[in-house]
């Protein structure tokens, strides 16, 4: 059985500060995925990113950069110099080749970013 | 593209009446699937299709039924509604056979059950 755990359920910071988001995964599969999306007040859903187990280097996107280490089965979002309109639920997701294309999401971390 | 599309994006039922949730989708993509979206819970997979054919239950099947007649349409289907299936839905699709596949959302669909 796959289960992602996203231990923060919400997060406030003042704008400009660095914030990280937790995710530890648990899977039996050699070969996964993990993924995370953001859902802003608006409500849908916008993908961020999806990293292999096969490659955990780090990741850098502009203010957004993501931590993938398999030795504690971790998978961390940071957010560099947070913004209001940083502000929306992320959840980090899992899916492996056992799962038949199943993807399993963590209940979420709500961010507020405040000026 | 439209990408995927969901109708309506509110509704609501009063209990014991049935309906059926839309959703389409325009990038020939083999998997789609439904989710239901609660407060604290994440999303959390209802059933899902790996193509035109083939359904399969997720997390949380009961009280809901889905059939897949073409690559485009998967509808989803309460039987007989309850206040417990107040939610959120989104359904979702990918490219299937390529593990890891980024899956598109649609926008949503606001369903109370009174």
């Amino acid at each position: 059985a796959q289960k992602v755990t996203q231990a923060q359920t919400e997060i406030s910071v003042v704008e400009k500060e660095d914030v990280t988001l937790d995710c530890v995964y648990e899977t039996r599969d050699t070969t996964y995925y993990l993924f995370w999306y953001k859902q802003p007040p608006s409500g849908e859903l916008v993908f961020l990113i999806r990293r292999n187990s096969f490659d955990e280097q780090n990741e850098i996107s502009g203010r957004y950069s993501w931590n993938f280490q398999k030795s504690t089965s971790s998978f961390n979002f940071t957010i560099t110099a947070s913004q209001v309109v940083d502000s929306a639920v992320y959840f980090c997701a899992l899916t492996g080749r056992g799962s038949n294309y199943k993807l399993t999401f963590g209940k979420g971390t709500l961010l507020t970013v405040n000026p | 593209n439209a990408g995927v599309t969901q109708t309506p994006k509110f509704q609501v039922l009063k209990t014991g009446q049935s309906m059926t949730l839309q959703c389409a989708q325009d990038m020939n993509h083999e998997y789609m699937s439904w989710y239901r979206q609660d407060p604290g819970m994440g999303l959390r997979l209802i059933h899902y299709s790996v193509g035109a054919g083939i359904t399969d239950q997720g997390e949380v099947p009961n009280g809901y039924n889905v059939s897949r007649s073409t690559t485009e349409d998967f509808p989803l289907r309460l039987l007989s509604a309850a206040p417990s299936q107040t939610s959120v839905y989104f359904c979702a699709s990918s490219y299937s056979g390529i593990l890891g596949g980024e899956q598109y959302f649609g926008p949503g669909t606001r369903l109370t059950v009174t």
